[in-house]
C-alpha cells in the first residue's frame, strides 16, 4: 500500500492565483481529513469527511477555501484567489472507521508570494 | 470544543538521558483516544504511541511511555534513553468520540551529543 498521496509536494504560486491541492486515500479508509500546519498556529483541522460527506467544516478560515470529496479515491483542497498568508504545510490524513489511527500524507509545502 | 496544550515550546535533553513533554487538554467526553505524534525535519507525521481514555494502565513502546492522568487531563511522554534520532517535534493530540483530531501547539525536542 502507497499510503496517503499529496501532491504536489511543493507549491509556489503568485497571490491571487487559483490553487488545488490533491490528495489520493488509502482504499477503504472511509475519514479523510485536511490539516494547515504554519509556525504560528500550529496544526489546525480545517475540514474532514467521512463516505465522502463534510462533516465539519468549521476551521476552513474563510470562503476562500473549498474542500471536495467527489468520490472514496480522491480530495481537493482548493484556494481562490490565494494570498502570501495561505502560505503554510497542508496535510491530507485518512483514517479507517473501526481503526484507532491515522495515516498522514508527505505533505504540501504552499509558498503564496 | 476540546483543546489541548503543550506549555514546553522547546526541550533539550542530553544524550542517553531521559527527558518527559508535557500535554494538557480539556474536554466533556469520557471516551476519546490520546496519541504522540513525532515530527522530524522531513515534515513526516509519525504516531510514536497511543492511549485509551478507558485503559488505567499507561501505554508503553520500547523507549517511550506515558503518564496518563484523567481526573487531571494530562498526558505526558517520558522518552528514556534519548538518541540523536529522537530530535524532533513532537505533538500531542486528541481524538474525539466522533473522530476529529486535534493538535497541541508542538513542543521541539534538541538531543545534545
Amino acid at each position: 500500500d502507497a499510503g496517503v498521496i499529496q501532491s504536489p509536494r511543493h507549491e509556489v504560486t503568485e497571490m491571487g492565483q487559483e490553487v488545488t491541492l490533491r490528495c489520493k486515500p488509502i482504499s477503504g479508509h472511509n475519514s479523510l481529513f485536511w490539516y494547515r500546519q504554519t509556525m504560528m498556529r500550529g496544526l489546525e483541522l480545517l475540514i474532514y469527511f467521512n463516505n465522502n460527506v463534510p462533516i465539519d467544516d468549521s476551521g476552513m478560515p474563510e470562503d476562500r477555501f473549498s474542500a471536495k470529496m467527489p468520490n472514496a479515491s480522491f480530495s481537493t483542497l482548493k484556494i481562490q484567489p490565494s494570498e502570501p498568508r495561505d502560505s503554510a504545510v497542508y496535510f491530507c490524513a485518512n483514517r479507517e472507521r473501526w481503526d484507532r489511527d491515522y495515516t498522514f500524507g508527505s505533505g504540501t509545502r504552499l509558498t503564496v508570494v | 470544543a476540546q483543546t489541548v496544550t503543550q506549555s514546553q515550546p522547546e526541550m533539550s535533553v542530553q544524550e542517553a538521558e531521559t527527558v518527559t513533554l508535557s500535554c494538557t487538554y480539556d474536554t466533556s467526553e469520557s471516551d476519546y483516544y490520546l496519541f504522540w505524534y513525532k515530527q522530524p525535519p522531513s515534515r513526516q507525521m509519525i504516531l510514536v504511541i497511543r492511549q485509551e481514555a478507558y485503559k488505567q494502565q499507561n501505554a508503553t513502546e520500547n523507549r517511550f511511555s506515558v503518564n496518563f492522568q484523567k481526573a487531571a487531563k494530562s498526558f505526558s511522554l517520558k522518552i528514556s534513553d534519548s538518541q540523536l534520532g529522537d530530535a524532533a517535534m513532537y505533538f500531542c493530540a486528541y481524538r474525539s468520540a466522533g473522530g476529529k483530531l486535534i493538535f497541541g501547539q508542538g513542543t521541539e525536542l534538541s538531543v545534545k551529543p
